[in-house]
């Protein structure tokens, strides 16, 4: 039971370009998020999914997609990376919203 | 807006004293408050969390104190010590399907030896 998994741990993108971040869970858990994590700024919440196929906008969606074809996945998309969006990204999920959630351990961006 | 506030900023405690983090809402229709502890390079772990039916919750060395009419809740850590240090994260939530954690900015705790 490995959890939530994230990768990669680390990426440095320059401004323009694409990439996604990858996450995996592994507990059957219905609900799953993407926070980012800023100095100072705690955990804001970028999107969310409560089940395979629906997925909706947080705190601060702008520039970022998200899909949910699987329970297990929830790919966030960077479509043109800018440096705004330098940040350590959270993926986590629960069984259904508003119960404990579970945390990966991180992937650290950084945009130049 | 800020709908989850928490205080303060960085706390530094000695081995063996208590260390408390506060944190207050808006929105009164929070009904699920947990506290993450996240320590360097991982995610943050649940710790502990209180729904707003019992004032106080204990575990271990943890406690959480709710004052629903304050609109406030805080982790108290009894006899901290070192291994305690990391950054704590308040946060809330209501049900239903809008029910996504709302966190606060973060304390980060450093107990000394």
């Amino acid at each position: 039971n490995a959890g939530v998994t994230q990768t990669p741990k680390f990426q440095v993108l320059k401004t323009g370009q694409s990439m996604t971040l990858q996450c995996a869970q592994d507990m059957n858990h219905e609900y799953m998020s993407w926070y980012r994590q800023d100095p100072g700024m705690g955990l804001r919440l970028i999107h969310y999914s409560v089940g395979a196929g629906i997925t909706d906008q947080g705190e601060v969606p702008n520039g970022y997609n998200v899909s949910r074809s699987t329970t297990e996945d929830f790919p966030l998309r960077l479509l043109s990376a800018a440096p705004s969006q330098t940040s350590v990204y959270f993926c986590a999920s629960s069984f259904v919203v508003n119960s404990p959630l579970h945390f990966g351990n991180g992937t650290r961006l950084t945009v130049t | 807006q800020q709908q989850v506030k928490q205080s303060p900023q960085s706390l530094i405690v000695q081995k063996g004293g208590i260390s408390i983090i506060n944190c207050a809402y808006e929105n009164t229709a929070f009904d699920y408050f947990p506290w993450y502890q996240q320590f360097p390079g991982k995610g943050p772990a649940l710790l502990i969390a209180i729904r707003p039916d019992v004032s106080e919750k204990k575990e271990g060395r943890f406690t959480i104190s709710f004052n629903k009419s304050a609109k406030q809740f805080s982790l108290h850590i009894m006899d901290s010590q070192p291994g305690d240090s990391a950054t704590y994260f308040c946060a809330a939530s209501k049900g239903g399907s809008q029910g996504n954690l709302i966190f606060g900015k973060g304390t980060k705790l450093s107990v000394k030896p």
